[in-house]
Order: C-alpha cells, then sequence, then structure tokens
C-alpha cells in the first residue's frame, strides 16, 4: 500500500524553525517528485514546493522562497521541509504529496495522486 | 504565476442532482489540469488528471473535460458522500497552483 506519513508539525514561535517530515512506503520513492502542500485554518489549498525523484529540481512558491527548503533523502525514503524565520502566514496544516506519471500516448501528466494525512504548524508567541 | 480561477464558490445541491464546477486558468496550461476533492478534516483525493481522465478508484459519476484556459469538473446523480469541497490545479508551470475550491453543500 502506498503510504505517506508526516511529522513535526507543532508551536514555533515567531521567527523560529521547524523542520516537517515525511515518510514514504509502498513505492519506488527515488523516482517520483515528492511536494509539499499547505492549508491555512478554513482556507483553501496553497502549493508550497516540490523535489524532483533524483533531488536536482527544487522549486518554490513565492510566499516561502528563502524561507523554507525541501530536501530529500532516497536511502530512507523522506522528504523533509527545513522551516526558517516563520511567520504567522505560515499556520497550517501541511500535507506532503506524491506527484504521479502517468502517460498518455507521448504526453505525461504529474498530478499529486497520493496524500499524508498531514501536519499541524501553529506559529504564535 | 498562473492564477486559477475557480466558481462558483460554494453549491447548495440535493442528491440526485447534477453539478458542474469551472475552472479558468489565467495562461494555457494545455490538458495539465488536476480535480481533487476534500472532505472535512481530511487530506484532498484526485479525482481527475490531464484534465479529462478519471482516476483508478474514481466512480464514473465524476467526469471532467476543457483544455487551454477552461475547464470543468461535472458530477453526475450526486451521492452524499460527494458533498464535499473540490480543487482543481494545474501542473503546467511552476509555481503549481490551485483554484479556490467550491463547497458542495446539501440543500
Amino acid at each position: 500500500e502506498v503510504q505517506l506519513v508526516e511529522s513535526g508539525g507543532g508551536l514555533v514561535h515567531p521567527g523560529g524553525s521547524l523542520r516537517l517530515s515525511c515518510a514514504a512506503s509502498g513505492f519506488n520513492f527515488r523516482t517520483f517528485g515528492m511536494s509539499w502542500v499547505r492549508q491555512a485554518p478554513g482556507k483553501g489549498l496553497e502549493w508550497v514546493s516540490v523535489i524532483s525523484g533524483s533531488g536536482e529540481n527544487r522549486y518554490y512558491s513565492e510566499s516561502v522562497k528563502g524561507r523554507l527548503t525541501i530536501s530529500r533523502d532516497n536511502a530512507k525514503n523522506t522528504v523533509h521541509l527545513e522551516m526558517s524565520n516563520v511567520r504567522a502566514e505560515d499556520t497550517a496544516v501541511y500535507y506532503c504529496a506524491k506527484t504521479g506519471g502517468y502517460c498518455i500516448g507521448t504526453t505525461c501528466y504529474n498530478p499529486l495522486d497520493v496524500w499524508g494525512k498531514g501536519t499541524t504548524v501553529t506559529v504564535s508567541s | 504565476a498562473i492564477r486559477i480561477v475557480q466558481s462558483p464558490s460554494s453549491l447548495s445541491t440535493s442528491p440526485g442532482d447534477r453539478v458542474t464546477i469551472t475552472c479558468r486558468a489565467s495562461q494555457d496550461v494545455s490538458s495539465y489540469l488536476a480535480w481533487y476533492q476534500q472532505r472535512p478534516g481530511k487530506a484532498p483525493n484526485l479525482l481527475i488528471y490531464a484534465a479529462s481522465s478519471l482516476q483508478s478508484g474514481v466512480p464514473s459519476r465524476f467526469s471532467g473535460s476543457g483544455s487551454g484556459t477552461e475547464f470543468t469538473l461535472t458530477i453526475n446523480f450526486l451521492q452524499s458522500e460527494d458533498f464535499a469541497t473540490y480543487y482543481c490545479q494545474q501542473y503546467h508551470t511552476f509555481p503549481l497552483s490551485f483554484g479556490g475550491g467550491t463547497i458542495l453543500q446539501i440543500k
């Protein structure tokens, strides 16, 4: 069974740091990109970051660029999100999601096909 | 960044009804659009990818259409478990982006 389990959430003071982790199982981890998506209380989904299967390519939303860093350890089937200089607006449930690879003819599509249950980050003094 | 406008933001409807949700992208995303369902307190679940391809295990009453900048999700014969929030997402260009969501409520 394909499974993603996030951990590391909690209460952090503004300006502080936190490291989120996502443990993956049930698929060939190193061949798939992994994303983080967050959801502030009562709000919609916001994509945060993605890292390619090899770890060579990383992209971020403008709202987190320079403060949040995505990384992965393919030996441990784990993806991380390092959060630094956090702000109140970073308060959210953080979901880890696997990028799928669905090819129709010669075109491949990469939606977020498996999601973890999320871990909650609260930024407050 | 590509902006996605999703409408309506909420919809009151009844079991057995047919509903249509629309997403409009600010730029051409070809068919790189997905639809997700999110029930309260749960993670999102992929319904449709490539604008119109049904994800494995998703009931056939769900369907997607469109390409370029305009897309629709249609749910035929609404079941009680379909009352949830729906999001579209483009994955054509980074940064990836979601629509604002549509809450389906029981009338």
